[in-house]
């Protein structure tokens, strides 16, 4: 099984959309969560993060469910310039503090006009 | 709104050649790391420092492979005998001690 597992798309949605991304992930032990986007070619961007429950910031909402070791990001009203790849990325357990990332292969989303 | 930077944003070298990859970490980050992306693959971790150490590091960062942070801002990848298939984006995170890291816009590496 896949750490991070995501599915690839593409997802083309019409602008004013709302689309849903799914992932899961393998370790249970592991205990941070974040959702980066990627532009062509461009570093991951912090997107936000998912802690406990999950949390909203503005069209997007992000959820956890540990038990089924399940996360999602759902984009409201989706804009021409919400096109990119959404990473899944998880905080994997390690000794010490320095936390390594491990991404998920991304979700392709394009926003038609 | 502080930022990584990465230079150069491209190296092209040839095969077997020494090349050293350079960041700037966020100045009150603590820890700092390496990841790279091979065209059309995922994100894949290479490396982790803190407190002036090797943290972390993968079955990828080999002994071809090292890093320094050699003052108080600079932080660099140095790849000893560049492969092939080393071609890939090279990218420098840093975070403080909450979990959330930020990345340069890396270094795209192309070996001839």
């Amino acid at each position: 099984r896949k750490e991070v597992e995501q599915d690839p798309g593409p997802f083309n949605v019409p602008e004013g959309a709302t689309v849903a991304f799914n992932c899961t992930y393998s370790n249970s032990a592991s205990q941070s969560f974040f959702w980066y986007r990627q532009d062509c070619r461009k570093e991951p961007k912090l997107l936000m993060s998912v802690y406990s429950s999950g949390n909203e910031d503005g069209r997007f909402t992000a959820q956890l469910n540990r038990a089924s070791q399940y996360i999602s990001l759902l984009i409201r009203d989706s804009k021409l310039s919400d096109s990119a790849t959404y990473l899944c990325v998880v905080n994997k357990p390690a000794r010490g503090s320095a936390r390594q990332l491990t991404f998920g292969s991304g979700t392709q989303l394009t926003v038609l006009p | 709104e502080p930022e990584v930077t990465q230079t150069p944003s491209h190296q092209v070298t040839q095969m077997g050649q020494e090349v050293i990859l350079r960041c700037v970490p966020i100045s009150n980050h603590l820890y700092f790391y390496w990841y790279r992306q091979i065209l059309g693959q995922k994100v894949e971790f290479l490396v982790s420092f803190y407190n002036n150490e090797i943290s972390e590091k993968s079955e990828i960062f080999d002994d071809q492979f090292s890093v320094e942070r050699p003052d108080g801002s600079n932080f660099t990848l140095k790849i000893r005998s560049t492969k092939l298939e080393d071609s890939a984006m090279y990218f420098c995170a840093s975070r403080t001690g909450r979990q959330e890291q930020y990345f340069g816009p890396g270094t795209r590496l192309t070996v001839t």
